[in-house]
């Protein structure tokens, strides 16, 4: 089936360490989002792609990194820069001309202790 | 910059009775608008939108949306709820200038008392 796949679901790490969440869909999608999620406040995005080997920061990029070498993946890199990186992380993808409908991954809830 | 406004932030209602969740947006023109619903811990399902055309727009899951461009608003009804329909709801502005990216209300979680 076509989808958005994020793994892992549940993330644990120490504070100071990187860690990289995955996103991979098989939509035939151009562009692709990261949004965080923390609660009372909505979605805000984060970093988005439009296409492959290109992307533009969102509202709250500070701390984070992605890549997008293919255009079925696009990882997003939590780095120690974050300095509140404990959250719910949802990754999305669209058809990029036109019709602005984005589809949204399980999401990864990260913890950091 | 486009933003969206929920003024509710908990609703509750009772099983078989109507909702009716509100949804404000700031924007020059008319832009994409959107309905997701989340259930806890999972991603955002879309419960319908509107890209232009007829302002009543029907989405699934017996939820209806009207879009008013006098007052800004895309409030989202449903005339009889369901035990199931409690969760959280996010109205959602997509504007294609801005990259097609999306921006969220801070969402309405809604509780369905027996």
């Amino acid at each position: 089936d076509g989808g958005i796949t994020q793994s892992p679901k549940y993330l644990f790490r120490k504070e100071g360490q990187n860690v990289t969440l995955s996103c991979e869909q098989n939509l035939n999608h151009d562009a692709m989002y990261w949004y965080r999620q923390d609660p009372g406040q909505g979605l805000r995005l984060i970093y988005y792609s439009q296409i492959v080997n290109d992307f533009q920061k969102g509202d709250i990029a500070e701390g984070y990194s992605v890549s997008r070498e293919k255009k079925e993946s696009f990882p997003l890199t939590v780095t120690s820069a974050q300095k509140n990186p404990t959250a719910f992380y949802l990754c999305a993808s669209s058809i990029n001309t036109g019709n602005t409908e984005a589809f949204f991954g399980q999401g990864t809830r990260l913890t950091v202790v | 910059a486009q933003s969206v406004t929920q003024p509710d932030i908990h609703i509750t209602v009772s099983e078989g009775a109507s909702l009716e969740l509100r949804c404000n947006y700031s924007y020059g023109a008319t832009p994409y608008l959107f309905w997701y619903v989340q259930s806890p811990g999972q991603g955002l399902q879309l419960l319908l939108k509107y890209f232009s055309g007829d302002t009543l727009v029907q989405g699934i899951k017996g939820f209806e949306a009207e879009f008013k461009r006098s007052q800004s608003s895309f409030n989202l009804r449903k005339p009889s709820v369901h035990w199931s329909d409690a969760a959280e709801y996010f109205c959602a502005v997509g504007i294609k200038a801005a990259g097609n990216k999306l921006t969220f209300g801070g969402g309405t979680r809604v509780l369905v008392k027996p």
